[in-house]
C-alpha cells in the first residue's frame, strides 16, 4: 500500500465550478498535509497546508482534512483555465519522519 | 534569495556513462531532499539529508545510485552505470524543518534521458 494515493484522473470541470480533489493516507500518525500544484514542466510549488481537522480556506481554494477517515481533500472554487495543473497531495508521517507525495491528479479547466 | 539551484537543467547520457546531478538549496535550509519524477510512478522521495547527514536513503533505487553533501550549500546526486529506466525528472529541495508549517522549496529540476 502506498503512504499517499491519489486518483490520477484526468479530471474535468468547467470554468466556473468547483473542483474537487482527494487524497488518502496510510500512517494514522500522520500530523501535517500538503498539497502542491505542479504546471506542466514546472516544478511543484506550495499553495495549502493543513495540520487539524476542519476546514482551511485561502481565497479560491479550501483544504479539508479527516484523519479519522485518513482522507484530505482540495476544494478550488470559481476554477479557472489558470488552475490546470497537476495537483499533488503530500504528508509528513509520523513513522519514519518522511514526507511522501502522491502521484498526483491532473485538473483541466475548459474555458 | 534565488531558490534551489539544480544543474543541469537538461542531461542526454547514453547507457553506461556516470551522470552528476547537483544542487545548491536555500541558504539556511537544514533539510534537503532528492526526488525523482516519472509518469509512472510520480514523484518518489530518492534520499533526504539533514544537516548535511543522509537520514533516510530507502528510497534509492539500487547501488548504482548515491548522494552526498559535503556542505550546507552543496548536494550530488549520482549514477553509476545510467540505464535507460534511470530517465526521469530528478527534483532537488530544501526546506527550514520538515515539520514547519512551511513548504520545501523545489529546485526547477533536472530532465535526465538516458539512451
Amino acid at each position: 500500500q502506498k503512504e499517499v494515493e491519489q486518483n490520477s484522473g484526468p479530471l474535468s470541470v468547467p470554468e466556473g465550478a468547483i473542483a474537487s480533489l482527494n487524497c488518502t493516507y496510510s500512517d494514522r500518525g500522520s500530523q501535517s498535509f500538503f498539497w502542491y500544484r505542479q504546471y506542466s514542466g514546472k516544478s511543484p510549488e506550495l499553495i495549502m497546508s493543513i495540520y487539524s481537522n476542519g476546514d482551511k480556506e485561502d481565497g479560491r481554494f479550501t483544504a479539508q482534512l479527516n484523519k479519522a477517515s485518513q482522507y484530505v481533500s482540495l476544494l478550488i472554487r470559481d476554477s479557472q483555465p489558470s488552475d490546470s495543473a497537476t495537483y499533488l497531495c503530500a504528508v509528513i508521517t509520523n513513522t519514519g519522519n518522511q514526507f511522501y507525495f502522491g502521484t498526483g491528479t491532473s485538473l483541466t479547466v475548459i474555458p | 534569495d534565488a531558490g534551489v539551484i539544480q544543474s543541469p537543467r537538461h542531461e542526454v547520457t547514453e547507457m553506461g556513462q556516470e551522470v552528476t546531478l547537483r544542487c545548491k538549496p536555500i541558504s539556511g535550509h537544514d533539510y534537503l531532499f532528492w526526488y525523482r519524477q516519472t509518469m509512472m510512478r510520480g514523484l518518489e522521495l530518492l534520499i533526504y539529508f539533514n544537516n548535511n547527514v543522509p537520514i533516510d536513503d530507502s528510497g534509492m533505487p539500487e547501488d548504482r545510485f548515491s548522494a552526498k553533501m559535503p556542505n550546507a550549500s552543496f548536494s550530488t546526486l549520482k549514477i553509476q552505470p545510467s540505464e535507460p529506466r534511470d530517465s526521469a525528472v530528478y527534483f532537488c529541495a530544501s526546506s527550514l524543518a520538515i515539520k514547519k508549517p512551511g513548504q520545501a522549496n523545489f529546485g526547477s529540476g533536472t530532465r535526465l534521458t538516458v539512451v
